[in-house]
């Protein structure tokens, strides 16, 4: 159980384009999703939390017109990367927090995010 | 804001046992987690602990003291496969209300024969 899935696993992407990353709670429900970066050889940085029907709450610092998010199910979070840039090349990994659940969150397998 | 603080790299042998110190500053308190993550894949959980003292599980436990505001995860009879990245992170209540946890930059753990 407490499985969470994130397609695509990896992708290629040219500089001014969008790249929209999914998240999957699979056998759970999760009224809350976090949203990390991960550069290299560095801790995971929270981006956003994304609460289901309702705004995400972003971190000092990220651009919430460029990070788009959507929470639209209890089962589904998204994250747009709109117009990419090679800065925005990172891993990016959600966790989901389940409704029924104390504390513990959840990782989904992280996206890595090349962008040329 | 929070300051979490854990050494960069440890090495060790295997079938040793190695302790992964972390130091935290923060206000709102509401956990510790440990997390394990392997080069290029999600972080998986190991442990959390909310109250002082040591929670034992197999070969791994983990101990905390919040006067203190020290953790530390004991990797006991370490295999090859313990070669990984190991994340602090501490949960506290956020300026927004809910309960954020936040991740330390990590230990490095190389295990060699």
């Amino acid at each position: 159980g407490a499985v969470v899935s994130q397609h695509p696993s990896w992708v290629i992407c040219k500089s001014g384009t969008s790249v929209k990353i999914e998240c999957r709670s699979l056998d759970f429900q999760a009224t809350t999703m976090f949203w990390y970066r991960q550069f290299p050889k560095q801790s995971l940085m929270l981006m956003a939390t994304s609460n289901e029907g309702s705004k995400a709450t972003y971190e000092q610092g990220v651009e919430k017109d460029k990070f788009l998010i959507n929470h639209a199910s209890l089962t589904l979070s998204t994250l747009t990367v709109t117009s990419a840039h090679p800065e925005d090349s990172s891993f990016y990994i959600c966790s989901a927090k389940n409704v029924r659940g104390r504390y513990e969150q959840y990782f989904g397998p992280g996206t890595r995010l090349t962008v040329t | 804001g929070q300051n979490i603080d854990q050494p960069t790299e440890m090495t060790a042998t295997e079938g040793a046992i190695v302790q992964i110190n972390c130091t935290y500053q923060t206000s709102g308190f509401n956990g510790l987690f440990w997390y394990q993550q392997h080069a290029g894949e999600a972080p998986t959980f190991l442990s959390y602990n909310v109250l002082d003292g040591l929670e034992e599980k197999g070969r791994f436990s983990s101990f905390l003291s919040r006067s203190k505001g020290y953790s530390y995860l004991l990797l006991k009879e370490l295999q090859m496969k313990d070669s990984a990245s190991y994340l602090c992170a501490v949960r506290a209540l956020s300026s927004g209300g809910s309960y954020i946890p936040t991740f330390g930059r990590g230990t490095s753990l190389i295990v060699h024969p």
